[in-house]
């Protein structure tokens, strides 16, 4: 049983270019949420998304945008890449009528920007 | 905003040895989680603590809520190499957001 999948693991941008980072959730869940993680810090919340509808947002500017498309997959946008986006962004996934089991954690992408 | 606290921060301890990490939150919340993250590597989830009183153990980890004090503990018996991680608590709020603490780096000395 595959759990969520992130791709791709490693990301090198230039400043003020864009970048789209995919999730595939665990099988079973139907919730995606992205979280930005700073080196040394805890996980910041982006945005949640479920039925394909952006349902939760956290602390980002516009520049942080999202998808989910019908098979429950997720996208992550950048735009005008800032060298403070370097971090680990991590998917999650859990089932949206069962939010006590809490979220299953992707491996995550390291996107670096120079 | 709900702010999230852990301490220590940075934990060395020697093997054999017991500690607690102790994880404090700023506003109401009835569902607390905690996860270890090993260097480069995601978040596995290790609790799910889910009403006030909540206990939960799983071998040498202990981890426990008093949502009255806003406090969660997660207590470490004899402690052992393989410990050794990063312990992140997650405390959910509105709409199911997690507001994750600040981290506690364990490194557990032979």
């Amino acid at each position: 049983d595959a759990g969520v999948t992130q791709s791709p693991t490693h990301l090198i941008k230039t400043r003020g270019q864009q970048v789209t980072l995919r999730c595939s959730p665990k099988s079973g869940h139907d919730t995606v949420s992205w979280y930005q993680q700073a080196l040394g810090q805890g996980p910041q919340f982006i945005f949640q998304y479920y039925e394909e509808e952006e349902r939760q947002r956290g602390n980002f500017p516009d520049r942080f945008s999202g998808h989910q498309f019908p098979n429950y997959s997720s996208e992550l946008n950048v735009n005008a890449l800032l060298l403070g986006d370097s971090a680990l962004y991590l998917c999650a996934s859990r089932t949206w009528g069962m939010p006590n089991y809490g979220y299953t954690f992707g491996s995550g992408t390291r996107l670096t920007v120079v | 905003e709900l702010k999230v606290e852990q301490n220590p921060l940075f934990l060395s301890m020697q093997e054999g040895k017991n500690y607690t990490i102790y994880c404090n939150y700023s506003t109401t919340s009835d569902r607390l989680y905690w996860y270890r993250q090993d260097p480069g590597k995601s978040l596995e989830s290790l609790f799910v603590l889910l009403s006030n009183g909540a206990v939960k153990q799983e071998g040498r980890l202990m981890a426990s809520l008093d949502t009255k004090a806003r406090l969660s503990t997660l207590h470490i018996t004899a402690a052992v190499h393989d410990l050794s991680a990063t312990y992140f608590c997650a405390v959910v709020h509105t709409g199911n957001q997690f507001y994750f603490g600040t981290g506690t780096s364990l490194t557990v000395i032979p």
